[in-house]
């Protein structure tokens, strides 16, 4: 059974940085790109990050391009989101999400986590 | 980027009921690289449609879904209690892949 869990979310204060996890579980990890979406309060899906199977190529959207970084390791089976600078907007729950297939920038996503609440505020 | 445009934002329906979610999108998707997922409160996305179509593993058979270009919807033939939900239409034909707004569907 294919299992993916967040962890890492929190309070943080503006201008402060943040680091999210994400293990997967019951797939060829390397196989697969990973992905990180969010979700503000009561709106709709906003994808952030993509990064492909092997590492190598890594893709952001332009509100956080500059900002966050994504990042894997393929012996434990994680992904990582680095979060710094970050900004009242940036307030969401974040989901990691294995992608269908390994490489390139864009995929639909067939299997998510549940979710970790990042809440930047003072 | 390719904006997606769901309609209608909500939509107030018995169980048993037939609906069907329109998804429009600004240019045409490349490929009819499209999906659906459905949201439930509190819950991750479940994958329900890729390829504009096709029905992800495990999703019943009333949920149906077409479209070509830049028209796509989805069809629930009988609405079940657990059916209740907001659907979002996603294309990944052109980067950056880009979410609709979704729409929810309440029980009326």
């Amino acid at each position: 059974e294919v299992q993916v869990v967040e962890s890492g979310g929190g309070l943080v204060q503006p201008g402060g940085s943040l680091r999210l996890s994400c293990t997967a579980s019951g797939f060829t990890f390397v196989d697969y790109a990973m992905i990180w979406v969010r979700q503000a309060p009561g709106k709709g899906l906003e994808w952030v990050s993509v990064i492909t199977g092997n590492g190598r190529d890594t893709y952001y959207a332009d509100s956080v391009r500059g900002r966050f970084t994504i990042s894997r390791d393929n012996s434990k089976n994680t992904v990582s989101l680095q979060m710094n600078s970050l900004r009242a907007e940036d307030t969401a729950v974040y989901f990691c999400a294995k992608r269908h297939d390994s490489s390139g920038p864009t995929g639909y996503f067939d299997s998510w986590g549940r979710g970790t609440l990042v809440t930047v505020s003072s | 980027e390719i904006v997606l445009t769901q309609s209608p934002g909500t939509l107030s329906l018995s169980p048993g009921e037939r609906v069907t979610l329109s998804c429009r999108a600004s240019q045409r998707v490349p490929t009819n690289y499209l999906a659906w997922y459905q949201q439930k409160p509190g819950q991750a996305p479940r994958l329900l449609i890729y390829l504009a179509s096709r029905r992800a593993t495990g999703i019943p058979d009333r949920f149906s879904a077409s479209g070509s270009g830049t028209d796509f919807s989805l069809t629930i033939s009988r609405l079940e209690p657990e059916d209740f939900a907001v659907y979002y239409c996603e294309q990944y034909g052109a980067s950056p892949q880009t979410f609709g707004g979704g729409t929810k569907v309440e029980i009326k």
